[in-house]
């Protein structure tokens, strides 16, 4: 079993929808949680990140962390077509500098 | 500020030839990794250096893969010999060891090396 699992994708939605991504994982002792975005043929871009539980808004961006589950999602409100990307989630542990990513989830906004 | 530095862009040779990817991480950082990213197993953590120091490199592939990092400022990962299985997107990050508040940092990633093996 991997480490972090995310669903691929693709999911397509229409421009202006909510977009929920999300990521489970099964060692409990990640603390910090990342959301990177990544264009096509570009590096990751970091997004969101957050330590340990709850919740972080950053404009059209929220991230959710849920320990008790090990679950964490990214919502986007609004969506443009500028975010179609690739999106990971990235986790590491408190004491540890490895950081594990998920897969990635491809998203296309439509016009 | 500038990112971290990735060169070359494109790498195209054949089976057998030694192949250098090069890294300049962002000035300050005292961490630097190294990832492969294909599309069937996703972006894999190679090794990674703290202060110059290879900590990790157990996700090294094979003894064909070697990962220096002689000063702050420049990392190289060699692979030698290539092979086509070894073709990917090559991508260097960086990132600082926990500040003031103690909290880890994330990762600054450059473009990466699109590696194709022939």
């Amino acid at each position: 079993q991997k480490e972090v699992e995310q669903d691929p994708g693709p999911l397509s939605v229409p421009e202006g929808a909510i977009v929920s991504l999300n990521c489970t994982y099964s060692n409990s002792a990640f603390q910090y949680f990342m959301w990177y975005r990544q264009y096509s043929r570009k590096g990751p871009e970091l997004l969101m990140y957050t330590y340990s539980s709850g919740n972080k808004e950053d404009g059209r961006f929220t991230a959710q962390v849920d320990k008790s589950s090990k679950y964490i999602s990214l919502f986007i409100r609004d969506s443009q077509p500028s975010d179609s990307a690739t999106y990971l989630c990235a986790m590491s542990e408190d004491n540890f500098n490895k950081f594990y990513f998920g897969s990635g989830t491809k998203l296309n906004v439509k016009p | 500020d500038a990112g971290v530095i990735q060169s070359p862009r494109h790498e195209v040779t054949e089976m057998g030839q030694e192949v250098t990817l090069r890294c300049k991480p962002i000035s300050g950082h005292d961490y630097l990794f190294w990832y492969r990213q294909t599309m069937m197993r996703g972006l894999e953590l190679l090794i990674y250096f703290n202060n110059n120091v290879p900590i990790d490199d157990s996700g090294m592939p094979e003894d064909r893969f070697s990962a220096k990092m002689p000063n702050a400022s420049f990392s190289t990962l060699k692979i030698q010999p290539s092979e086509p299985r070894d073709s990917a997107v090559y991508f260097c990050a960086s990132t600082h060891g926990p500040v003031v508040t103690g909290l880890r940092q994330p990762q600054h990633f450059g473009d990466g090396t699109r590696l194709s093996i022939l």
